[in-house]
């Protein structure tokens, strides 16, 4: 099957400080990738659709400004979180899928943890 | 708009039983239909899912899911169960040839294993 991964696995930061995860697909192009936020024992909630050159689609409720989306490849799509408060740590997971027809493929999630 | 119900949020089965997991979802057509397991920490794997064709779909692991349009279900069942199988499942629905569109998770199930 496809691989995606993400980086870094683990991230804590100071609060105020932004972030940067990365989410890359590893033997596919993806035109279009989600991200999820997964707060603990909880389903997981899309975020965003990030659109290879254009900008992303947020669902209602997510700030824009505050979880800034760039999918600059084919290969590549980065979630900055800026500012980032306790209340943002989290389990932040991407997913790709391989074609119209075809179904995600998920990233093993990075956790973020804001102190 | 699509929704997923995973009506137990807990099941403990013992090791070598059968199990199956519930699933019911609303949508306005046949939607694409997903089962996920999360162990913890990690991001999600593609158990299953179905598109068309024959209800009866067979996964990795030795799951199976059977959809009833019927009765708007896609339970998971296996029909003995290995320690490994110790995680989280997720029930998730997407729109016909939506590998570009939204899934929409259930709560999950949180799966217990006992010797």
């Amino acid at each position: 099957g496809a691989v995606v991964s993400q980086h870094p696995s683990r991230v804590i930061c100071k609060s105020g400080t932004s972030v940067k995860i990365e989410c890359r697909s590893l033997d596919f192009q993806a035109t279009t990738m989600f991200w999820y936020r997964q707060f603990p024992k909880q389903s997981l909630m899309l975020m965003a659709t990030s659109n290879e050159g254009s900008k992303a689609t947020y669902e209602q409720g997510v700030e824009k400004d505050k979880f800034l989306i760039n999918h600059a490849s084919l290969t590549l799509s980065t979630l900055t979180v800026t500012s980032a408060h306790p209340e943002d740590s989290s389990f932040y997971i991407c997913s790709a899928p391989l074609s119209a027809s075809e179904t995600q493929y998920f990233g093993p999630g990075t956790r973020l943890l804001v102190l | 708009a699509q929704s997923v119900t995973q009506p137990d949020i807990h099941i403990t089965v013992s090791e070598g039983a059968s199990l199956e997991l519930r699933c019911n979802y609303s949508y306005g057509a046949t939607p694409y239909l997903f089962w996920y397991v999360q162990s913890p920490g990690q991001g999600l794997q593609l158990l299953l899912k179905y598109f068309s064709g024959d209800t009866l779909v067979q996964g990795i692991k030795g799951f199976e899911a059977e959809f009833k349009r019927s009765q708007s279900s896609f339970n998971l069942r296996k029909p003995s169960v290995h320690w490994s199988d110790a995680a989280e499942y997720f029930c998730a629905v997407g729109p016909p040839g939506g590998g570009y569109q939204k899934v929409t998770f259930g709560t999950g199930t949180k799966l217990q294993v006992i010797p």
